[in-house]
């Protein structure tokens, strides 16, 4: 079973500078996807970027951007100029390619235990 | 305007009583899903389903049900038989052989 693993239970960061979460995974796998989900007070779970583990560039949504290792199983999170807004829990999440094949196949997203980050003015 | 309900936002039960935590879409998605979130905990999937009618369990089922009779909608029973419901629900839905899962607001069930 694939675990995913977020070591940093929680971060902080002035306004403006940047900060990086860290997550590791383990799988078997050779073809999945990987995403950073944002749950702010609300509560309301927002996709902030994701990753296909064949592409070997690294994705980037405006000032979010990850580092994709495959080889270390490794993908971490960098927010640059962070904002007030940003000031959420994180979760990294990891789901097989297995679903894309064949309709029975497990689409289900395996999360990590989440970073609390807090950004200071 | 598309997106996921669920209802109630606040939910009160007294032990012994089975309630169910309602899930509605409009996105016109295939495929739904039931996650539990506790504190430290992340989320956990319950169950899951692809297409009406049918529906996998997920790692923690064990006292919930659900029901996948139209495609809108999915339902979950929160039963006698969980030990420990107090949790915040979480349903999302998304197209089958799409990356993005889309949540809904969540459900606070608090057992009395």
């Amino acid at each position: 079973a694939q675990t995913v693993t977020q070591s940093q239970p929680e971060m902080s960061v002035q306004e403006a500078e940047t900060v990086t979460l860290s997550c590791t995974y383990d799988t078997s796998e050779s073809d999945y996807y990987l995403f950073w989900y944002k749950q702010p007070p609300s509560r309301q779970m927002i996709l902030v970027i994701r990753q296909e583990a064949y592409k070997q560039q690294n994705a980037t949504e405006n000032r979010f951007s990850v580092n994709f290792q495959k080889a270390a199983k490794s993908f971490s999170l960098k927010i640059s100029d962070s904002q007030l807004g940003d000031a959420a829990m994180y979760f990294c999440a990891y789901r097989s390619a297995e679903g894309f094949y064949f309709q029975g196949g497990s689409e289900k997203l395996v999360f990590g235990k989440g970073t609390k980050l807090t950004v200071n003015p | 305007d598309g997106g996921i309900t669920q209802s109630p936002k606040y939910l009160f039960r007294k032990e012994g009583q089975n309630v169910t935590l309602s899930c509605e879409q409009n996105l016109n998605h295939d495929a739904m899903y039931w996650y539990r979130q506790d504190p430290g905990q992340g989320l956990r999937l319950i169950y899951y389903s692809q297409i009406v009618n049918d529906f996998q369990k997920g790692d923690i089922a064990e006292g919930y049900s659900v029901s996948r009779e139209k495609k809108e909608s999915f339902p979950l029973t929160v039963t006698s038989a969980q030990k420990n419901p107090t949790a915040f629900y979480l349903c999302a839905s998304s197209i089958w052989r799409d990356n993005e899962q889309f949540f809904g607001p969540g459900t606070r069930l608090t057992v009395l």
